[in-house]
């Protein structure tokens, strides 16, 4: 079964980048569907940020676009988020997630347990 | 503001059935399938329905979902203490985005 986890800092300056990774397992990234983040900030409720293929082919939140991006290292099975210029309304838990768009764009499963990035100096 | 619309919270006590509404628009729901996502206290959400009305292998036949025009909605029958939880819709919109709704809170009284 497919499974993944995030990893990654949880604490980053304000205006800085930040960064996560996702371990996938169970799966090939390169095998097919598209792999995504979603953020929820503490106590609100959830917010997709985008997905990429393992072609490079992606898609992005356009509230988050120009900050974001989601990129692949298929010989590791992992696949990235970089969110540039952080403000503390970036804080959240952040899920990384199998995400169906090519065949049932808005079924995202399975999901990541989630880690928590909290911006702040 | 989320795209989609549910109400913030719902509640009922056991045995009892609930209902809880996700509205959108022409650019999304409107012409996309919907998805339905549980999130229990302190975990990741999971994926509770499907394509409106499906249920992955797993989850209970209590839990059905349906879809008209604009809008949607979860329905929960035989209400249990452990559905308390936190429901979201979602689907695809015209954006090229997935939505979200911004979320309901179930409580089991």
């Amino acid at each position: 079964q497919v499974q993944l986890q995030e990893s990654g800092p949880g604490l980053v300056e304000p205006s800085e980048t930040l960064s996560l990774t996702c371990s996938v397992s169970g799966y090939s990234i390169s095998s097919g569907d598209y792999w995504g983040w979603i953020r929820q900030p503490p106590g609100k409720g959830l917010e997709w940020i985008g997905s990429m293929y393992h072609s490079g082919s992606t898609y992005y939140n356009p509230s988050l676009k120009g900050r974001v991006t989601i990129s692949a290292d298929t010989s590791k099975n992992q696949f990235s988020l970089k969110l540039s210029s952080v403000t503390a309304a970036d804080t959240a838990v952040y899920y990384c997630a199998r995400d169906h768009l090519l065949t049932m764009p808005g079924r995202i499963d399975p999901w990541g347990q989630g880690t928590l990035v909290t911006v702040s100096s | 503001q989320s795209v989609l619309t549910q109400p913030p919270s719902a509640s009922g006590t056991p045995g009892q059935r609930v209902t809880i509404s996700c509205s959108g628009s022409s650019s999304n729901i409107g012409s996309n399938n919907v998805y339905w996502y549980q999130q229990l206290p302190g975990t990741a959400p999971k994926l509770l329905i499907y394509k409106n009305n499906q249920r992955p292998s797993g989850v209970p036949d209590r839990f059905s979902g349906s879809k008209s025009g604009t809008s949607a909605s979860l329905a929960i029958s035989g209400l249990r203490s452990e559905d308390e939880a936190d429901y979201y819709c979602a689907t695809w919109d015209d954006s090229l985005s997935v939505v979200f709704g911004g979320g309901t809170k179930l409580t089991v009284l």
